[in-house]
């Protein structure tokens, strides 16, 4: 099956920096790879997502790009602020996967004033 | 205002007991899934369902058991079965495949 590894597992940058998240996957029949935000007690929201087709996509301040030859897709997030501190997952999923999305295991992104 | 329930948000169980958790959607999604998440573990799957009355196994299936009687409705039970059930639980829906999955808020199970 597949498997999504993902680094650093905590992230600590000032505010107003640039914060980077990687992720590699294993299969090369995924072609879905969204990226998740978790605040502490919360349930997982989508901030951004990527299919196979393309190789980047930006909004505002958050950027997700894919090298479907390296099987590895990273997060951007610039001009960090401080409710950009959450934990953060990459996810992929194949097309005709049924059992949906492989999860990374989150990376804790901490925003120092 | 569409979305996905979970309940309760925290629930207590004590040892040997059996202890379901529920999970709604009004999002009229076909798939629903449930995650467990621990410390440093990300989200791992238990169950999931593509259809009503159909339901599989995902990777740590042991010590649960779901039912999908009705769309929108998809809970789990975690039996005595489970050893180390006290966990974060997410359940989730999606339309179709490829596509955004929408969480609930989770409940918290602690086993006492």
């Amino acid at each position: 099956g597949e498997n999504v590894e993902q680094h650093p597992s905590t992230l600590s940058v000032q505010e107003g920096d640039s914060a980077v998240i990687k992720c590699t996957y294993s299969d090369s029949a995924s072609n879905y790879f969204p990226w998740y935000k978790q605040e502490l007690g919360k349930g997982p929201q989508l901030i951004i997502d990527i299919r196979s087709n393309v190789g980047e996509k930006k909004d505002q301040r958050i950027a997700v790009t894919l090298n479907k030859t390296a099987k590895h897709f990273s997060l951007h997030i610039t001009e960090t602020q401080p409710e950009d501190s959450a934990v953060y997952f990459c996810a992929a999923e194949k097309g005709g996967g049924a059992d949906g999305l492989t999860f990374g295991k989150g990376t804790h992104l901490i925003i120092q004033p | 205002d569409g979305g996905i329930t979970q309940s309760p948000k925290y629930l207590f169980r004590k040892e040997g007991q059996n202890v379901t958790l529920s999970c709604e959607q009004n999002l009229n999604h076909d798939a629903m899934y449930w995650y467990r998440q621990d410390p440093g573990q990300g989200l791992r799957l238990i169950y999931y369902s593509q259809i009503v009355n159909d339901f599989q196994k995902g990777d740590i299936a042991e010590g649960y058991s779901v039912s999908r009687e009705k769309k929108e409705s998809f809970p789990l039970t975690v039996t005595s079965a489970q050893k180390n059930p006290t966990a974060f639980y997410l359940c989730a829906s999606k339309a179709r495949q490829n596509t955004e999955a929408f969480f609930g808020q989770g409940t918290r199970l602690t086993v006492v």
